[in-house]
């Protein structure tokens, strides 16, 4: 398997743009977790899907954040309208369900909002 | 809630020492417990997991973490260090009650010396 695939790497965007950044899991795994990471704060969990349903969304910050998964093999986190303080690295993550499997993450996308 | 606290920015040792990075958790029930280990412009990458018995754990790359239930702790240790080693460290809890996702630490950034 080639492992959480996040796209784009990196996201270049104007405040008040669009932008949605893409997710496939690990083929199998049926847990999948959005993270974010910033030098200030770390990382914070966003979002927690099982089985496509979102069990967790108590990290979203606030409703320019959302996050869908329409099948399980896709996930998707949009912000709109996207502000200078949305600039982190975005990560997302799979796992098995069960707490006590790992989570495995992608690469990460890197978000920069001018 | 869970928590996870890493009271230590940054650790220093020398190549060729013992090195250890600290963590202490909270949860309401049982941890399932984990340490990542995160590489410059890189995702974070398992390293080992304390799920139940012994309480000594090894995982990957040498490293291994000890248990503490009454000091709430999970240390994670290597008994030589490596310049290769150096690298921004995360401890992660879940709460063994299914339904809860991976919280982590802020992370502890370790450089090793020659």
């Amino acid at each position: 398997d080639a492992g959480v695939i996040q796209s784009p790497r990196h996201e270049v965007t104007e405040m008040g743009q669009e932008v949605t950044l893409r997710c496939k899991p690990i083929s199998g795994h049926n847990s999948l977790f959005w993270y974010r990471q910033t030098m200030m704060r770390g990382l914070e969990l966003l979002i927690y899907f099982n089985n496509n349903v979102p069990i967790d969304d108590s990290g979203m910050p606030e409703d320019r954040f959302s996050a869908k998964m329409p099948n399980a093999s896709f996930s998707t986190l949009k912000i709109q309208p996207s502000e200078p303080r949305d600039s982190a690295v975005y990560f997302c993550a799979s796992s098995l369900t069960g707490a006590n499997t790992e989570a495995f993450f992608g690469q990460g996308t890197r978000l920069t909002v001018v | 809630a869970q928590s996870v606290a890493q009271p230590e920015d940054q650790v220093n040792v020398a190549e060729g020492n013992p090195l250890t990075v600290k963590c202490t958790y909270s949860v309401s029930g049982n941890p399932y417990l984990f340490w990542y280990v995160q590489y410059p412009n890189r995702g974070l990458q398992f390293l080992l997991k304390y799920i139940t018995g012994d309480n000594l754990v090894k995982g990957s790359y040498g490293f291994e973490a000890e248990f503490n239930k009454s000091q709430t702790s999970f240390h994670l240790k290597k008994p030589s260090a490596l310049v290769s080693d150096s690298a921004l460290y995360f401890c992660a809890v879940r709460d063994q009650q299914a339904g809860t996702a991976l919280i982590f630490g802020k992370g502890t950034t370790l450089s090793v010396s020659s």
